[in-house]
């Protein structure tokens, strides 16, 4: 069935690193946007970043801009988040979605979710 | 402070109607989709509506959405214990080039 699987969270100090994966599958990987949603412990979702089925288009929401880096390799049926200069406010649960149309407008499937606690 | 507006908690009896609304503006709700999701305690969030009004195979026809000029709207009804959830709108922002959500409601089923 259609699956996503997050992996590589953890517990990570301000300042640090952390690469996130998301394996896909279940469907044509290569054919769809994709992308990361957060939501930090008792709070709303917040959308992180999202990259085009072909790599050719990413974006950023203005908080994690030139720290996050957002990638896939489709022949692999896999979706990336490297975070770096990681700060205490990027604690959350990080959610790898699929976008149906590439619109922006609707995310229909979703991972599990990886945690990902930044703390001194 | 979320860029769409959602009332933080609505409650209802079992088998009642209940509807929660999603305030933005010209530049989200007003020209673009707009869907719902639904998250049970625990879990990641789940797809309830798309395209505004849509349902994805396999969601109960006692969820339904609605739009007008800059809000959106998610109806249940017939409300069962099992709906007990959180609520996200969310839609895309043409202004700010983003993926927008609102804060969450919290639906008691009392």
């Amino acid at each position: 069935q259609v699956q996503l699987v997050e992996s590589g969270g953890g517990l990570v100090k301000p300042g640090g690193s952390l690469r996130l994966s998301c394996a896909a599958s279940g469907f044509t990987f290569s054919d769809y946007y994709m992308s990361w949603i957060r939501q930090a412990p008792g709070k709303g979702l917040e959308w992180v970043s999202y990259i085009s089925s072909s790599s050719s288009y990413t974006n950023y929401a203005d908080s994690v801009k030139g720290r996050f880096t957002i990638s896939r390799d489709n022949a692999k049926n896999s979706l990336y988040l490297q975070m770096n200069s990681l700060r205490v406010e990027d604690t959350a649960v990080y959610y790898c979605t699929r976008e149906p149309d590439g619109s922006g407008t609707s995310m229909d499937v979703w991972g599990q979710g990886t945690t990902v606690t930044v703390s001194s | 402070q979320s860029v769409l507006t959602q009332p933080p908690s609505v409650s209802a009896a079992p088998g009642q109607k209940v509807t929660i609304s999603c305030s933005g503006s010209s530049s989200n709700i007003g020209n673009n989709y707009v869907s719902w999701y639904q998250q049970l305690p625990g879990t990641a969030p789940k797809l309830l509506i798309h395209d505004t009004n849509k349902r994805p195979s396999g969601v109960l026809d006692r969820f339904s959405g609605s739009k007008s000029g800059t809000s959106a709207t998610l109806g249940i009804t017939g409300l069962q214990t099992g709906d007990e959830a959180d609520y996200y709108c969310g839609t895309w922002d043409s202004s700010l080039s983003a993926v927008v959500f609102g804060g969450g409601t919290k639906l008691t089923v009392l």
